[in-house]
């Protein structure tokens, strides 16, 4: 399997504009999280979703921040306006899970991130 | 809330070093703990995952331990190589805010020096 693939890898883009990061889990993994990574905060869980559908969006910071999950192989993470402080590393990651994934002891597997700056 | 704390945030060590990683966390109600690799401009490679009911595992040259009443978790790497140097991440699942989730400390940044 390929792994956990993310595009783009590079963004640059200038406040207000809108930015949307994609993508792809592993085949067959039945949860997909996306996490952000800065250096003030570390690593933070924005969203996941079981199934397809989005069970946790607590760690979305604010309305400007949607994610959808349209079908088991696609996912989107879409920023609009983006703001000088969602300069961040954006990762995508998937898991598989019967029911809980905790419990179930099957870890994460990351896809390489996509590194966001916003002038 | 649950909080992962790791310590030293960074660290340098000779080549053929032991060393030993801290993680410290605030609730120790986990499911399981994870140790990750990160390399730079990388995504996060799983190395070892503890389950709750475990005090540790070994996976080559590396050990992690468990002590779960305690919140802590080591991660020991023997005989360390310069192909060692990252950042390691310490991650806890845990039941928080109505759903399961996985909590990382923010790393420690290993240099081993040839």
């Amino acid at each position: 399997d390929a792994g956990v693939i993310q595009s783009p890898r590079h963004e640059v883009t200038e406040m207000g504009q809108e930015v949307t990061l994609r993508c792809k889990p592993i085949s067959g993994h039945d949860y997909l999280f996306w996490y952000r990574q800065t250096m003030m905060r570390g690593l933070e869980l924005l969203i996941y979703f079981n199934n397809n559908v989005p069970i946790d969006d607590s760690g979305m910071p604010e309305d400007r921040f949607s994610a959808k999950m349209p079908n088991a192989s696609f996912s989107t993470l879409k920023i609009q306006p983006s703001e000088p402080r969602d300069s961040a590393v954006y990762f995508c990651a998937s898991s598989r899970g019967e029911f809980f994934i905790g419990r179930d002891g099957e870890t994460q597997y990351f896809g390489p991130g996509t590194r966001l700056l916003v002038l | 809330k649950q909080e992962v704390t790791q310590i030293p945030a960074a660290l340098s060590v000779p080549e053929g070093e032991n060393l030993v990683l801290n993680c410290s966390f605030t609730d120790s109600a986990i499911y399981n703990l994870q140790w990750f690799r990160q390399d730079p401009g990388k995504g996060l490679t799983s190395l070892l995952l503890i389950q709750s009911s475990q005090r540790e595992q070994t996976s080559g040259r590396l050990n992690a331990s468990l002590d779960k009443s305690s919140g802590r978790s080591t991660l020991y790497i023997a005989a360390s190589q310069p192909g060692d140097s990252a950042t390691y991440l310490c991650a806890v699942y845990s039941f928080q805010g109505g759903s399961e989730k996985l909590v990382f400390g923010k790393g420690t940044k290993l240099t081993v020096n040839p």
